[in-house]
């Protein structure tokens, strides 16, 4: 069981380009999002999902993209990266029955935007 | 609204020492805590978490943390600390209306453990 797993773990970008941060799942949750994490400021959340088809906005959306085609699956786009965009990335996902609210974290992405 | 504020970014204790890590709340709606653990370079890991169950929440590593909705409070406590305890905690909070993936983080507290 792999859990929620989260590629790549490290990325270099020049401003202006652009990539996908990709997540899986293999617990068959519902309930998937991502967060950005930069020092003082916790974790943040970016944007969310509460199944296939379905994505919202969190507290920090702006420059980032999200769509969700199945329900292993949520990558987030950087459409074109900002040096504010540096930050440690992860990913999460949770279900609604047994145990509804233990959220798995990824192993985050390190993102550097020079 | 919801929000999380932990008190104090930085805490340092003897090891064997009793650890304080404090957390405050503010909910519209009757909250999900929880208290995760991140050592360098690594992911989140859940310690423990309150759902309106019983008021003191017991968790791994031999953390505890105690709900108290007068002080809208959710401190999280140990005995005796080990070097092994030394990371970052954050407090989240969560309402209970289904978007279980939505979490407010406080902005976390670095634990250091001395000898």
């Amino acid at each position: 069981n792999a859990g929620v797993t989260q590629t790549p773990k490290f990325q270099v970008l020049k401003t202006g380009q652009s990539m996908t941060l990709q997540c899986a799942q293999d617990m068959n949750h519902e309930y998937m999002s991502w967060y950005r994490q930069d020092p003082g400021m916790g974790l943040r959340l970016i944007h969310y999902s509460v199944g296939a088809g379905i994505t919202d906005q969190g507290e920090v959306p702006n420059g980032y993209n999200v769509s969700r085609s199945t329900t292993e699956d949520f990558p987030l786009r950087l459409l074109s990266a900002a040096p504010s965009q540096t930050s440690v990335y992860f990913c999460a996902s949770s279900y609604t029955g047994g145990d509804p609210d233990t959220i798995y974290f990824g192993e985050g992405s390190w993102l550097t935007v020079v | 609204a919801q929000s999380v504020t932990q008190l104090g970014s930085h805490v340092s204790v003897s090891e064997g020492a009793l650890v304080l890590l404090r957390c405050n709340y503010s909910s519209s709606v009757p909250p999900y805590l929880f208290w995760y653990v991140q050592y360098p370079n690594q992911g989140l890991q859940l310690l423990l978490k309150y759902t309106s169950a019983a008021t003191l929440v017991k968790g791994i590593n031999g953390f505890e943390a105690e709900f108290k909705k007068s002080e809208t409070s959710f401190h999280l406590t140990k005995p005796s600390a080990h070097m092994s305890d030394a990371a970052e905690y954050f407090c989240a909070v969560s309402d209970l209306t289904g978007t279980a993936s939505k979490l407010t983080f406080g902005t976390g507290t670095r634990l250091q453990v001395t000898l």
